[in-house]
């Protein structure tokens, strides 16, 4: 069974911190994900990686960065945190390829509140 | 117009009832159509997946694809209380590693 572990489960944080959230697999996928999830917004993609070292914005890339340097570990970074960055943060992983079943597999969210 | 449009609920249901649970989407390139299914304080999970249109059927769980009205739908029968959950549409192109979600039904089985 493939397992995306996400660091922490409950994070609290001060506005202007910088936050790591971490994420690692263990099924050798090559897609890795960060979306956040907010109630009435959905799920919406922040960054992702098709590789290490290699990574894309999505569509919500400001105010993030992003770290993958072993295939296992995406870590996403928030640079000054800020409140309206309060939200539950998802990792995925996925095996490679565009095309075809290669659904995405998400660990258990990291909810992260900024006083 | 947004990407994909899924009523949010929430949908509450007796046990034993035929849940539909439906998603509308303008993007004409989407041919991956995926149906997730999130349990309170979990991440999501792939329920089920369709190519292009057409049925696809897995135990009470049929995922419809309409690509010429761009509308999909995921049909739960005999639904049980453990099939309480959030539900979210998912879709993307052919060459796209981007999946669009909708924003996610929360359906209740009432035993």
């Amino acid at each position: 069974d493939v397992k995306v572990t996400q660091s922490s489960r409950y994070l609290v944080k001060r506005t202007g911190e910088k936050v790591f959230l971490e994420c690692v697999q263990d099924m050798d996928h090559e897609n890795m994900f960060w979306y956040r999830q907010d109630p009435g917004l959905g799920l919406r993609l922040i960054y992702f990686s098709y590789d290490v070292k290699m990574k894309e914005k999505g569509d919500i890339p400001e105010g993030y960065s992003v770290s993958r340097e072993k295939k296992e570990r995406f870590s996403l970074i928030l640079e000054s945190a800020s409140t309206n960055q309060t939200s539950m943060y998802l990792c995925a992983s996925s095996p490679a390829g565009t095309v075809g079943d290669s659904p995405l597999h998400f660990g258990n969210g990291t909810r992260l509140t900024v006083t | 117009q947004k990407e994909v449009e899924q009523d949010p609920g929430p949908l509450s249901v007796p046990e034993g009832a035929i849940v539909s649970l439906n998603c509308t989407y303008s993007n004409s390139a989407f041919q991956y159509f995926m149906w997730y299914r999130q349990y309170s304080r979990k991440g999501p999970e792939l329920l089920m997946y369709t190519y292009s249109s057409g049925n696809k059927e897995d135990g009470r769980f049929t995922a419809q694809v309409d690509k010429s009205s761009k509308y999909i739908s995921l049909f739960i029968r005999d639904s049980q209380p453990s099939d309480s959950a959030t539900y979210l549409c998912a879709m993307r192109g052919g060459s796209n590693y981007k999946l669009t979600f909708g924003k996610g039904t929360l359906l209740t089985v009432n035993p």
